[in-house]
């Protein structure tokens, strides 16, 4: 069975500021590695993945994050965040391989605050 | 946008009233979960379905029930309703593509609220 931690409930920062919200999961067998988000009254959407190949993924906006496997951690960064970047962050895992049903499990979610 | 639709968006009931929430999804996707969204808790797994009348529980399914009678929609019913159910209910779907992982993509959610 896979776990997720998501470290910070919430996180404030300042417009143009860097950021970094951290997860770490737990699994016995290879994971595929997630982040979504969700912005006020929607629903989430996936904002990157990592499936296999390079460690480092990234988004169209400005967004990377960074598989590490001996640390267990796939933390998500954006080096000048935007007000328009204010949403809640999930970190989420699944079992590698699986095209069928995929048991996606979720981190508590990171509130990501960004004020001017 | 993946075409998923929730509907009702928005619910009050009360306590002991059967409860149904429709999923419907126009992208003839093999696979349809219906989700809770809690404070602390993230999102859980509540119900999946696999096909057509093809369905298994997830982690928190006690308390609720779900039918896939077409491919295109997705019921969840809570048979009566508690104040512990009281969340927000995603819906999602994945197709399946063999060699290839799927994305779920997740509907709008409904907000339900049990007084």
């Amino acid at each position: 069975a896979q776990s997720v931690t998501q470290l910070d409930s919430q996180v404030p920062v300042f417009e143009e500021a860097p950021v970094e919200l951290r997860c770490n999961y737990s699994s016995s067998v290879s994971v595929y590695l997630f982040w979504y988000v969700q912005y006020p009254n929607q629903g989430l959407q996936l904002l990157l993945k990592y499936l296999s190949g390079s460690t480092l993924v990234e988004s169209i906006n400005g967004f990377e994050a960074e598989f590490n496997k001996s640390q267990t951690s796939f933390h998500l960064r954006k080096p000048s965040v935007h007000i328009s970047d204010t949403a809640e962050y999930f970190c989420a895992v699944t079992e590698a391989m699986n095209t069928g049903f995929q048991k996606l499990v979720f981190g508590t979610g990171t509130r990501l605050l960004v004020s001017p | 946008d993946a075409g998923i639709t929730q509907s009702p968006r928005h619910k009050v009931t009360e306590t002991g009233t059967p409860v149904t929430l429709r999923c419907h999804q126009t992208e003839n996707h093999r696979y349809m979960y219906w989700y809770r969204q809690d404070p602390g808790h993230g999102l859980r797994l509540i119900h999946y379905s696999y096909g057509v009348k093809d369905t298994d529980k997830g982690e928190v399914s006690d308390g609720y029930s779900v039918s896939r009678s077409k491919t295109e929609d997705f019921l969840l019913t809570l048979e009566s309703a508690t104040s512990s159910q009281t969340s927000v209910y995603f819906c999602a779907i994945s197709d399946q593509t063999s060699g290839h992982y799927n994305e779920q993509f997740f509907g709008p959610g409904t907000r339900l609220t049990v007084l």
